[in-house]
């Protein structure tokens, strides 16, 4: 069954500070797709990456760096230099080639202060 | 105009009344969603559309009742809820239904059951 980890519930930064939330995940399946999305205050998910499990290159989008690692079944998403608009709920999330849903992880709160 | 938008923004209810939750998407979405989201728990898949057409009902008490009467609008039609069932509800859409496509949230509705 697909699970998605993110062990992180809160995390707390000072603006400018660079922040890493982890994600780990399960599945049976060799094909599967991993999503990052940002839930901003108000209240709509938006969404920031989709990967492929045989694409384990790290991308990088501004500030924003994804680490793909299928040895540790992780899939970690850095904010370099964060800033106050960047206070959010992130969630990670699984789907698998042949699976009917999309599984969301936990949800961490990310809280930058300035 | 916003690609996803959800009406009421609040809802407050009593446990005999009868409402019903609006999403309309201008996106021209074949898939539509509506997902639950309850404090401290991970976002609950409730139903999917596919060309209006109900394609998953993940065990969805039938006091929530799904109605699509075509691919850009969905309804969620409550009765009789429960104070459990106060939550975030949140509809999405996407291009088609396979599961690595990417959602687009509208802001949700905030129902609180009395």
């Amino acid at each position: 069954a697909q699970k998605v980890t993110q062990a992180q519930t809160e995390i707390s930064v000072v603006e400018k500070e660079d922040v890493t939330l982890d994600c780990v995940y399960e599945t049976r399946d060799t094909t599967y797709y991993l999503f990052w999305y940002k839930q901003p205050p108000s209240g709509e998910l938006v969404f920031l990456i989709r990967r492929n499990s045989f694409d384990e290159q790290n991308e990088i989008s501004g500030r924003y760096s994804w680490n793909f690692q299928k040895s540790t079944s992780s899939f970690n998403f850095t904010i370099t230099a964060s800033q106050v608009v960047d206070s959010a709920v992130y969630f990670c999330a699984l789907s698998e080639e042949y699976g009917n849903k999309l599984v969301f992880g936990a949800g961490t709160i990310l809280r930058v202060k300035s | 105009e916003t690609g996803v938008t959800q009406t009421p923004r609040h809802l407050v209810m009593g446990m005999t009344n009868k409402k019903s939750l609006k999403c309309e998407q201008h996106l021209g979405h074949n898939a539509m969603y509506w997902y639950k989201q309850s404090a401290k728990k991970p976002l609950e898949l409730m139903f999917v559309y596919n060309f209006k057409e109900q394609t998953e009902n993940n065990s969805v008490p039938s006091r929530f009742s799904p109605e699509c009467p075509n691919s850009s609008h969905l309804f969620l039609h409550l009765h009789t809820l429960q104070p459990e069932d106060s939550a975030l509800y949140l509809c999405a859409s996407s291009q088609g239904p396979a599961t690595n496509e990417k959602l687009f949230f509208g802001s949700g509705t905030q129902l609180s059951v009395l």
